[in-house]
């Protein structure tokens, strides 16, 4: 089955430096990424997603690249504030609704 | 708003002990997740359902099973905990094919 590796598991930055993360995918046939955000003791939330069609989507301050040759993809965040401090996870999607996460990366922002 | 509810955010039972963890969303939606977050390995699906009494194993279903007898409730059932089911266990909905998942608060299930 799909698996999706995540690095670095965890990252520190300082305020207003940018933030990278990657993930790589086993399987060609997903064609579904998104990105959810986990703050400290609350839920997984979506932040953004891109779909195999597209290489590259932005949202103010984040972005998702993709390359599907190479299998991998990559959470930008620029311009890092405190509040972006929490665990992302990567995701792929392989089926028509099922995801595989990657394990996570926390992300620490010093004022 | 989308929400999504669980019955209960702590949990503490024995071994051996038959488990209900409960899931309600208010958005109709199609798909019903059940995953455990463990430090270091991320979200494991367990089970999923795309339809009421519909269900699919995910990577992880070895000593669960799960319930959908109406659209909003999906429930997860450990049918004799053991200590390696500690974790904690996030429910999500989302409707059909690549919408969002929104997950509930979790449940963090102590098995002793």
């Amino acid at each position: 089955g799909e698996n999706v590796e995540q690095h670095p598991s965890t990252l520190s930055v300082q305020e207003g430096d940018s933030a990278v993360i990657k993930c790589t995918y086993s399987d060609s046939a997903s064609n579904y990424f998104p990105w959810y955000k986990q703050e400290l003791g609350k839920r997984p939330q979506l932040i953004i997603d891109i779909r195999s069609n597209v290489g590259e989507k932005k949202d103010q301050r984040i972005a998702v690249t993709l390359n599907k040759t190479a299998k991998h993809f990559s959470l930008h965040i620029t311009e890092t504030q405190p509040e972006d401090s929490a665990v992302y996870f990567c995701a792929a999607s392989i089926s028509f609704q099922k995801l595989v996460f990657g394990t996570g990366t926390r992300l620490l922002v010093s004022p | 708003d989308v929400k999504v509810t669980q019955s209960s955010r702590y949990l503490v039972k024995r071994t051996g002990e038959k488990v209900f963890l409960e899931c309600v969303q208010d958005m109709d939606h199609e798909n019903m997740f059940w995953y455990r977050q463990d430090p270091g390995l991320g979200l494991r699906l367990i089970y999923f359902s795309y339809d009421v009494k519909m269900k699919e194993k995910g990577d992880i279903p070895e000593g669960y099973s799960v319930s959908r007898e109406k659209k909003e409730r999906f429930s997860l059932i450990l049918e004799s905990a053991s200590t390696n089911q500690t974790s904690m266990y996030l429910c999500a909905s989302s409707r059909q094919v690549y919408y969002e998942q929104y997950f509930g608060p979790g449940t963090r299930l102590t098995v002793t």
